[in-house]
């Protein structure tokens, strides 16, 4: 039972490039979530989906491009990357109704932009 | 709108001593309340959740956690940590009938001393 992959674990990048993030769930959960995780900061929601073809934005949107074209991926894509976007990336997946909504996390990615 | 404070940013403690970190949240409605842990290099993990009932909720690991309405406050607490809860400790909300995304807390290093 895999979960909730991302692809790749580690990205090191130059200003100004394109960037995807991949994200891959099993369990067909309708909702996904991309975070970002800064020092200081815990997480903050960048974009969501409640499933396919729908999607919304969170707290810090800008930079980033999402799509859901299939309800188990979930990629996320810096247009063009810049220093500020250097962090930790986290896609989660929620399940459930009342008491067993449950989000997971993925493994997370950790990009760096030069 | 909401937010989530979490007001110690790292803990250090000797093991077996006892654990609370504290977590206030900023909103008068009804909320879903949760705890995740994140070990080092490693994703978030669920603690425990709120979301209606016994203001004390029992979590993993020996984890439990106190919703004090009035407070705004959801403190989670141990008894006698070790040297293995040494982590992140994340606060996060849901506020009841919104799109269901997670507001955190900055988080709570935790370290635990053998």
């Amino acid at each position: 039972d895999a979960g909730i992959t991302q692809s790749p674990r580690y990205k090191i990048t130059e200003t100004g490039r394109q960037v995807t993030l991949m994200c891959h769930q099993t369990w067909s959960h309708s909702y996904m979530f991309w975070y970002r995780q800064d020092l200081g900061h815990g997480l903050r929601l960048i974009y969501y989906s409640a499933a396919a073809d729908i999607t919304d934005k969170g707290e810090v949107p800008d930079g980033y491009v999402v799509s859901r074209s299939k309800t188990e991926n979930f990629p996320l894509t810096l247009e063009s990357a810049t220093r500020s976007q250097t962090s930790v990336y986290f896609c989660a997946s929620r399940t459930g109704t009342g008491s067993s909504d449950t989000q997971y996390f993925g493994p997370g990615t950790r990009l760096t932009v030069l | 709108a909401q937010s989530v404070s979490q007001h110690n940013h790292h803990v250090i403690l000797s093991e077996a001593a006892s654990l609370e970190l504290g977590c206030n949240y900023s909103y008068g409605g009804t909320v879903n309340l949760f705890w995740y842990v994140q070990y080092p290099g490693q994703h978030l993990q669920l603690l425990l959740k709120y979301f209606s009932g016994d203001p004390l909720v029992k979590g993993i690991k020996g984890f439990e956690a106190e919703f004090i309405q009035s407070k705004f406050s959801f403190n989670l607490r141990k008894p006698s940590v070790q040297w293995s809860d040494t982590a992140e400790y994340f606060c996060a909300v849901i506020i009841s009938g919104s799109a269901r995304q997670l507001t955190f807390g900055s988080g709570t290093q935790l370290t635990v001393l053998p």
